[in-house]
């Protein structure tokens, strides 16, 4: 069996300070690993994915993800935070037919 | 782009109606999904769909059902809604994956369900 913990349910940060939004997941193989953003309103949208290529994976938004295999981690992490950047985060793993949603982290921005 | 839409962004039934969630997808994805949406709970995969006709169970399948008559379409059916069913209803599609992995869903907006 699999999953996914998000460590942080709300993180609030200051506009143009980092951010960092904390995953750690439990799986039996070498599973793929997504970061998906929320916009109030709106679908999920992917923002990277992991699939044992590179550890260190860069997405859309300026938005990049390690993969930490000895810390079953994939924290997701921007240098310098945007009021757009506002939204819920989910982290998701992933193996054969099972895919598994973390609870999600809502990223607050203060101007 | 891949455009998923949902027919209803908001809906209201009353107990005990029969609700139908419709789906469609453009990108001729074989990968069909329904997830519901919860605080706290993230995403819970209700039925998924890898080809026409074909349906597996999700995590909580009870409640619920659904069709799949042809590719671009995946209904999903409230036989008789209940207030435990109140939610919003996420579609997604997707290409099938390579083994042991997924490709990447994509999401419509979302069905926001109230029963009273």
């Amino acid at each position: 069996a699999q999953s996914v913990t998000q460590l942080d349910s709300h993180v609030s940060v200051s506009e143009g300070t980092p951010v960092l939004l904390r995953c750690n997941y439990s799986s039996s193989y070498s599973p793929s690993l997504f970061w998906y953003v929320q916009h109030p309103n709106k679908g999920l949208q992917l923002l990277l994915k992991y699939t044992s290529a590179a550890t260190l994976v860069k997405g859309i938004n300026g938005f990049e993800a390690e993969f930490k295999k000895s810390e079953t981690s994939f924290h997701l992490t921007k240098p310098s935070a945007h009021m757009s950047d506002a939204a819920e985060y989910f982290c998701v793993v992933s193996l054969v037919f099972d895919m598994r949603f973390g609870a999600g982290t809502r990223l607050t921005v203060k101007p | 782009d891949v455009k998923v839409t949902q027919s209803s962004r908001y809906l209201v039934k009353r107990t005990g109606e029969k609700v139908f969630l419709e789906c469609v997808q453009d990108m001729d994805h074989e990968n069909m999904f329904w997830y519901r949406q919860d605080p706290g709970l993230g995403l819970r995969l209700i039925y998924f769909s890898y080809d026409v006709k074909m349906k597996e169970k999700g995590d909580i399948p009870e409640g619920y059902s659904v069709s799949r008559e042809k590719k671009e379409r995946f209904s999903l059916i409230l036989e008789s809604a209940s207030t435990n069913q109140t939610s919003m209803y996420l579609c997604a599609s997707s290409l099938p994956g390579g083994f042991r992995t997924y490709n990447e869903q994509f999401f419509g907006p979302g069905t926001r369900l109230t029963v009273l």
